[in-house]
């Protein structure tokens, strides 16, 4: 069964705090990926990676960078929080190559910035 | 304008019922859509998968339809359970680069 965990479920920052945002698969999925969601808006992708130390913008990716050090982790990285940055973020990895193949999400974080 | 549309936005039904969610798209060149469930509080997880050529698939008593020449999809959900609310999200992949297009979502809710 896969299993994507995520370090938060809930998380209350200051303005202008660096956030961290774990993400860890246990299937060996090569993909993995970062998105926000946001009511009326839908899913939209932040950054993914295809392989260990290799990262791709995503259709949002000002504000944020992201980490991939191991196979099974990808962290995103707020720099500089802000409140517009108030949302839901979900990672999901996936095995296909591209973006295509069926991605499995983790629980998502709640990120609330003050 | 999303290239995925979704209609409803949210739906109330009773237990037992019968409902059908719509997915309109724009993604071009087509390569797949996706219904996948959300769950209040958890990440989506997959339903159905359709490509090109497949216009019917059925997962429990979740059934997609998919119409490649209108570019629409529908979810159809039998006799309904309280434990089907959930938002329902249409995900379309592009042949180019795979690109996948989210979108906004179906908010259900099954009343006793």
């Amino acid at each position: 069964d896969v299993k994507v965990t995520q370090s938060s479920r809930y998380l209350v920052k200051r303005t202008g705090e660096k956030v961290f945002l774990e993400c860890v698969q246990d299937m060996d999925h090569e993909n993995m990926f970062w998105y926000r969601q946001d009511p009326g808006l839908g899913l939209r992708l932040i950054y993914f990676s295809y392989d260990v130390k290799m990262k791709e913008k995503g259709d949002i990716p000002e504000g944020y960078s992201v980490s991939r050090e191991k196979k099974e982790r990808f962290s995103l990285i707020l720099e500089s929080a802000s409140t517009n940055q108030t949302s839901m973020y979900l990672c999901a990895s996936s095995s296909t190559g591209a973006r295509g193949g069926t991605q499995y999400f983790g629980p998502g974080t709640r990120l609330t910035v003050l | 304008k999303n290239q995925v549309e979704q209609s409803p936005q949210s739906l109330i039904i009773l237990e037992g019922k019968n409902c059908t969610l719509q997915c309109n798209y724009t993604v071009s060149p087509f390569s797949n859509l996706r219904w996948y469930k959300q769950d209040t509080g958890r990440g989506p997880v997959s339903l159905t998968i359709m490509t090109f050529s497949e216009n019917t698939k059925s997962n429990g008593r979740y059934t997609a339809t998919l119409d490649a020449d209108t570019k629409q999809s529908s979810l159809h959900i039998t006799a309904s359970q309280l434990s089907d609310s959930a938002s329902y999200i249409c995900v379309v992949s592009a042949e180019v680069n795979n690109d996948m297009r989210f979108g906004a979502g179906t908010r259900l809710t099954v009343k006793p």
